[in-house]
């Protein structure tokens, strides 16, 4: 078993539309960071969530941490092509950073 | 500019070939990585090293051996390659923090290994 869990797993939009991708886990952390990576290239970090409960926004993304540090939400509003890629949460166990199986957004024009 | 680099960005060879790719990063930081990332996109950390120094090595065939010249560089040496290695390899780098929060991992662009 994994120890982040991601859903869904593939996430087609109209341009427009909202989507909220999950990260769950049965563990407690720290910290909780999600990355996104566009085809051919490497992930790059958009945030890190480490406070129960907290609440970041980036433009049009809002990352949220569960209260018990054992989730994150990632919600796009008002979807644009831009935003297509791969979307995983990672967090650090036993000083390695682990990350869940992803989520593949596509937003379709 | 380009901060974690890697080459090459493919690589294409025949199954029992012996193969590198090569790492660098302008960041100064202490700390890099292998990860490996297979056709479903999961993306798991095969080595750490931390100032030339081996500090995580997960459950990797001891085929792949990763040589860290300095701080700056990391290379990874591929013998015997297998069917089973093609994905696509990235070397990233972190300065990690004095507490206990997740550092931030810079990725390169990927190396895309192809075994025929």
């Amino acid at each position: 078993t994994q120890l982040l869990e991601q859903s869904p797993q593939f996430l087609s939009i109209q341009e427009g539309e909202n989507l909220t991708v999950y990260c769950n886990s049965l563990s407690v952390f720290s910290s909780l960071q999600w990355y996104r990576q566009e085809p051919g290239e490497g992930p790059v970090l958009l945030v890190t969530v480490v406070t129960g409960g907290e609440v970041k926004k980036l433009k049009r993304l809002t990352f949220q941490f569960g209260d018990a540090r054992k989730d994150s939400s990632l919600h796009i509003t008002a979807a644009q092509p831009g935003d297509t890629g791969l979307y995983l949460c990672a967090a650090t166990r036993d000083y390695k950073l682990s990350f869940g199986a992803g989520t593949t957004v596509t937003v379709r024009a | 500019d380009t901060a974690v680099s890697q080459t090459p960005k493919y690589l294409v060879t025949q199954m029992g070939n012996d193969k590198s790719i090569k790492c660098e990063q302008n960041l100064g930081h202490d700390t890099m990585y292998w990860y490996k990332q297979d056709s479903k996109k999961f993306l798991k950390i095969m080595f750490s090293y931390n100032n030339k120094e081996l500090i995580i090595n997960e459950t990797v065939p001891n085929r792949f051996s990763p040589k860290s010249p300095d701080k700056a560089h990391l290379n990874l040496h591929i013998n015997s390659l297998e069917l089973g290695d093609s994905a696509v390899y990235f070397c990233a780098s972190s300065q990690p923090l004095a507490h206990l929060y997740t550092d931030t991992q810079y990725f390169g662009p990927g190396t895309r290994l192809t075994v025929l």
